[in-house]
């Protein structure tokens, strides 16, 4: 089955750094790979999603991920934190060789903490 | 345009009483899906419909656990004689179609059961 291990359950960074989330997949084939960011009291958002057009994904609100394979791996980043950015971020999985519906099996997500 | 909406957005209940928890899904939205979000388990998997059927039910926890969909919309999560052990957020999403990564699965705000 497939799986992703995110490495960190808090991040805390100062406002203008660098953001970088953590993120390992379990496959031996590249699978569809997702992250999901959380605010309080709120649903899961969509930030980004690898589906193997580029290796080099970006999403909204500035972050993006890279895909690579040999460290089977999709950090997150982002340049320069913003306060806004605190949440909880979920890295997901999906397997790629199915052809039925599209299971998400989701990491233990990374709470991210912004001071300013 | 709307999003996913669930209903209530909070539930308490006494231990052995049953609840029912209701999802809206984005129109014209064929793949709805449940998702369980607890402190101890995470976020996992519960169910899948596409359209009415339910081809996948294989992260329901327990027999006291069941969903329905009617009329390709509407969906309603049904626990029996809740244990405190269900406590947690119960998140539907849905998606154009349930197969494939191009279709991005929309979450709702979640409902929060707290069995005491």
């Amino acid at each position: 089955a497939q799986s992703v291990t995110q490495l960190g359950s808090h991040v805390s960074v100062s406002e203008g750094a660098l953001v970088l989330l953590r993120c390992n997949y379990s496959s031996s084939v590249p699978p569809y790979l997702f992250w999901y960011v959380q605010y309080p009291n709120q649903g899961l958002q969509l930030l980004l999603k690898y589906t193997s057009a580029a290796t080099l994904v970006k999403g909204i609100n500035g972050f993006e991920a890279e895909f690579k394979k040999s460290e089977t791996s999709f950090h997150l980043t982002k340049p320069s934190a913003h306060m806004s950015d605190a949440a909880e971020y979920f890295c997901a999985v999906s397997d790629r060789e199915n052809t039925g519906f599209q299971k998400l099996v989701f990491g233990t997500g990374t709470r991210l903490l912004v001071s300013p | 345009g709307a999003g996913v909406s669930q209903s209530p957005s909070n539930k308490v209940t006494e231990k052995g009483k049953d609840v029912e928890l209701r999802c809206d899904p984005i129109s014209g939205h064929t793949a709805l899906y449940w998702y369980r979000q607890s402190l101890g388990q995470g976020l996992e998997f519960l169910i899948y419909f596409q359209g009415n059927s339910a081809p996948d039910k294989s992260g329901l926890p327990s027999d006291r656990f069941s969903a329905e969909r009617t009329g390709g919309s509407v969906s309603t999560l049904t626990i029996q004689r809740t244990q405190q052990e269900d406590s947690a957020v119960y998140l539907c999403a849905s998606s154009l179609l349930g197969y494939g990564p191009y279709y991005e699965q929309y979450f709702g705000p979640g409902t929060r059961l707290t069995v005491t």
